[in-house]
């Protein structure tokens, strides 16, 4: 079955530090991992997804196959930053659904 | 830039009644999806479809959820008798193969059922 964990509810930070939103996945094939974010009263949109391996709004993420995790980072975290963050994995690159994990709320404190 | 839109963004009724929530896709995309979240859970997949047809459906889109293209522009979801535990924020998504089958997704429909 596939499965993603995000363990923590909630994040806080102050700005200007570093920022880690953990995720970890249960999945037995090779899944694509990505990165939505839902900021205050808008959509879901897609933040990065880790076949891209690119940097957006300078978040980053590294696929580690052996720890089954798809950690989101930041190095300097800003007020901008603040919303919701869903990790998600879909079992192959095709039509297939996305599987969400709960949700980390980023709270980054000037 | 396009984006899919969703009608309405509130809606509330009474327990059995029938709700039908739409969406209206990216005009060029060809897959369609509704996920579903309820309040402080996880967003969860119900269906996709192509093709005017069923592509995949979770266990949650049982015989009470139907799922209908009934024109060009037009995705719906009918839940027939709505249950207090189908209250939730259902959103509708889109994709497209040239973008790689990335999910576009709309504001979302909060169902409120009472």
């Amino acid at each position: 079955a596939q499965r993603v964990t995000q363990p923590e509810k909630l994040l806080s930070v102050f700005k200007g530090a570093p920022v880690e939103l953990k995720c970890n996945y249960s999945y037995s094939g090779s899944p694509e991992l990505f990165w939505y974010v839902q900021y205050s009263r808008q959509r879901l949109q897609l933040l990065l997804r880790h076949i891209s391996r690119e940097s957006i709004k300078g978040f980053t993420a590294d696929l580690n196959k052996g720890e089954t995790s798809f950690h989101l980072k930041k190095p300097f975290a800003q007020e901008e930053d603040s919303a919701m963050y869903y990790c998600a994995l879909k079992s192959d690159s095709g039509n297939t659904p996305l599987v969400f994990g709960k949700g980390t709320r980023l709270s980054v404190i000037a | 830039e396009p984006e899919v839109t969703q009608t309405p963004s509130h809606q509330v009724t009474q327990m059995g009644q029938e709700v039908i929530l739409r969406c209206v896709p990216i005009s060029n995309h060809l897959y369609f999806y509704w996920y579903r979240q309820i309040l402080g859970q996880k967003v969860e997949f119900l269906v996709s479809f192509y093709n005017n047809e069923i592509s995949e459906k979770s266990e949650i889109f049982d015989d009470q959820f139907s799922v209908e293209r009934p024109d060009g522009s037009n995705f719906t979801l009918k839940i027939r008798s709505t249950k207090l535990e189908d209250s939730a924020m259902y959103f509708c998504a889109s994709s497209n193969r040239r973008d790689t089958y990335e999910q576009y997704f709309g504001p979302g429909t909060r169902l409120t059922v009472t």
